[in-house]
């Protein structure tokens, strides 16, 4: 069964400080996807990376910054965080066209990271 | 630019109502379109999908067809279950590539018993 976790469910910082949330994925995938999910937005792209150590910033991407090392691992960082930084987010993976047109289509998601900026 | 609106929520219905929830998209080109569905406490996952116009997508019960003429892809449901309760989005693939989507708002769907 195809799996992208993410590091916590829940986390509470502080005003200032940087934040890590990680996503592994093990299936292998070029793709992947950061995005914030807020009510009535719903999702905006931060950043997204189709290979290691690529990245491309999304539609928000101020504030934030990524880091791809290894394949499966895709991390966002939150240089200095603020309150309207609150949010869910969310880490999504995908194959590459190269795989084929129907699989290149779907992105697999993890459950979310539900951050609170005090 | 690009983007999609659907219809608003919350939709409250009772079991075995039908359901449709409204999407539109605007976009260049002829996109693939997508639902997704995120149900409490998790992540999203891939309802239903359609890659040309006219094409019909259809999972667990649900169904939407690709309009180009009205560029809408709305989902609908004959008979609704409790278990349906949950945040459905409606989706485009971006056209510039690297498999980029577009996401609605969302709209949050309530089923009772």
């Amino acid at each position: 069964d195809v799996k992208v976790t993410q590091s916590s469910r829940y986390l509470v910082k502080r005003t200032g400080e940087k934040v890590f949330l990680e996503c592994v994925q093990d299936m292998d995938h070029e793709n992947m996807f950061w995005y914030r999910q807020d009510p009535g937005l719903g999702l905006r792209l931060i950043y997204f990376s189709y290979d290691v150590k690529m990245k491309e910033k999304g539609d928000i991407p101020e504030g934030y910054s990524v880091s791809r090392e290894k394949k499966e691992r895709f991390s966002l960082i939150l240089e200095s965080a603020s309150t309207n930084q609150t949010s869910m987010y969310l880490c999504a993976s995908s194959p590459s066209f190269t795989s084929g047109p129907d699989s290149y289509n779907e992105q697999f998601f993890g459950p979310g990271t539900r951050l609170t900026v005090l | 630019g690009d983007s999609v609106t659907q219809m608003e929520g919350p939709v409250t219905l009772s079991e075995e109502a039908f359901l449709t929830i409204n999407c539109t998209y605007t976009a260049t080109g002829y996109p693939s379109l997508f639902w997704y569905v995120q149900y409490p406490g998790e992540g999203l996952q891939l309802l239903l999908k359609a890659t040309k116009a006219d094409d019909k997508g259809s999972n667990k019960g649900f169904e939407a067809t690709y309009r180009k003429e009205t560029t809408s892809f709305h989902l609908e449901k004959g008979s609704v279950q409790v278990s349906d309760s949950a945040v459905y989005f409606c989706a485009f693939r971006f056209s510039g590539g690297y498999n980029k989507l577009i996401f609605g708002a969302g709209t949050r769907l309530a089923v009772h018993p």
